[in-house]
């Protein structure tokens, strides 16, 4: 099963807004990360936030992570139509082989110039 | 370089053929993963490698053979595939994962399958 969950599903805002995604998780973690993906393309790493931290920001993108209710939010500032993208979070499950990084089903977003 | 390089990008195979994919990072990453992807959903782990030898395998088909050849190559073999098979196939390298687990993947663009 899924590590993280992510809502909402698809999201559509004007250029200059922020937008807001976030994604709840089931098991303890090591850490989350978030990746963004253009359409049919690799995943590119954004952030990654440990189970310590409760804030990380990176220019315009702020995530924030509450342990207690396994869930974290990705908020990105003053959009632009560039940022039209899918958006993970992803989080590191232990396995007898190793750690194993599993995708949250993923939020789309859609930023109209 | 900070890039991970998948051919080929499209791929059209019948159900009888053997193909292969390929997968290639000079970043000295340890660790390398395929991924499958349906469209609009997330990608699903397939294998992972870590110094060469297959340390997860998610109960993926037969059908699917992944190789490793050395640490800066990493390929799927495909044979008899199914329609149900076609999807987006990524590939990903890291540093191995310590205790913790804090390392990012670098993914390749992918290659785009399809399964007649």
């Amino acid at each position: 099963s899924q590590q993280g969950e992510e809502d909402p599903q698809a999201l559509s805002i004007q250029e200059g807004e922020n937008a807001t995604m976030n994604c709840s998780y089931k098991t303890s973690i090591n850490n989350l990360q978030w990746y963004r993906q253009n359409s049919g393309r690799g995943l590119v790493h954004l952030i990654l936030i440990r189970s310590n931290e409760r804030e990380k920001h990176s220019g315009r993108l702020r995530v924030t992570l509450d342990t207690s209710k396994k869930s974290s939010s990705l908020l990105i500032t003053a959009s632009r139509a560039a940022d039209t993208a899918s958006y993970f979070c992803a989080t590191d499950a232990r396995d007898t082989g190793g750690f194993k990084t599993i995708f949250g089903a993923g939020t789309r977003l859609f930023v109209k110039a | 370089d900070t890039e991970v390089t998948q051919t080929p990008k499209h791929l059209v195979m019948g159900m009888t053929n053997k193909k292969s994919l390929k997968c290639e990072q000079h970043m000295g990453h340890r660790a390398m993963y395929w991924y499958k992807q349906k469209a609009k959903k997330p990608p699903e782990l397939m294998f992972v490698y870590s110094y060469e030898k297959l340390s997860i395998n998610e109960s993926v088909p037969s059908r699917f053979s992944p190789e490793c050849p050395n640490s800066s190559l990493l390929n799927l073999h495909l044979h008899a595939l199914q329609p149900e098979d076609s999807a987006l196939y990524l590939c990903a390298s890291s540093h191995t994962k310590g205790r913790t687990g804090d390392e990012k993947l670098f993914f390749g663009s992918g290659t785009q399958l399809s399964v007649l």
